[in-house]
């Protein structure tokens, strides 16, 4: 237990559905992030929130749209996608955005998403 | 720009064999290196990270890795394997640019034989 949820761990949708992904961290962190993980690809970092503010948008499609209603919970909503943003998407979550080599990053487990 | 290459997807080791993973990184500047972990059904785990202090860094569950400057190298080992290693295994790298500056390698699977 890393001490960040995320839900749900499974979501299929077709490319008309909205749908929204949570994730919330219990450790008093400051700064929390967004990462796609597709198969034989490097992580992909989506989006950064320091402070509830977003400090770094990863050129992500408007199709997916973060929100960040305080420094705990996160989501990721989703909507109209295409079969290729099928992935892992994974929330981090760290004391701050900055200072990193006192810091790590503590990862959800991710919620599998396919899009058909 | 930096950058971080693993060397080989997938690695198979048997239990009690020596595990080498190989992660070879691209930096301009002094660089930040960090090994992750990921078992299957979870999300990544740190396993160890090296911050220009010692160059040899340990980290939990018995591995360990070494920085190497002049091999650009950041290679993780561990003297004998578990079956419980079994995981997927990345290597990244930043400098002191805060964690979404992090860059990660492609990953590589390590399976480890009975």
């Amino acid at each position: 237990e890393t001490g960040v949820t995320q839900t749900p761990r499974h979501l299929v949708m077709g490319m008309t559905n909205k749908k929204s992904l949570k994730c919330e961290q219990h450790l008093g962190h400051n700064a929390m992030y967004w990462y796609k993980q597709s198969a034989k690809k490097p992580l992909e970092l989506m989006f950064v929130y320091n402070f509830k503010e977003q400090t770094e948008n990863n050129s992500v499609p408007s199709r997916f749209s973060p929100e960040c209603p305080n420094s705990s919970h996160l989501f990721l909503h989703l909507h109209t996608l295409q079969p290729e943003d099928s992935a892992l998407y994974l929330c981090a979550s760290s004391q701050d955005e900055m200072g990193l080599a006192n810091e790590k990053l503590f990862f959800g487990s991710g919620t599998q998403l396919s899009v058909l | 720009a930096q950058s971080v290459t693993q060397l080989g997807s997938h690695v198979s080791v048997s239990e009690g064999a020596l595990v080498l993973l190989r992660c070879n990184y691209s930096s301009s500047v002094p660089p930040y290196l960090f090994w992750y972990v990921q078992y299957p059904n979870q999300g990544l785990q740190l396993l160890l990270k090296y911050t220009s202090a010692a160059t040899l860094v340990k980290g939990i569950n018995g591995f360990e890795a070494e920085f190497k400057k002049s091999e650009t190298s950041f290679h993780l080992t561990k003297p004998s394997a578990h079956m419980s290693d079994a995981a997927e295994y990345f290597c990244a790298v930043t400098f002191r640019q805060g964690a979404q500056k992090l860059v990660f390698g492609q990953g590589t699977r390590l399976t480890i034989n009975p």
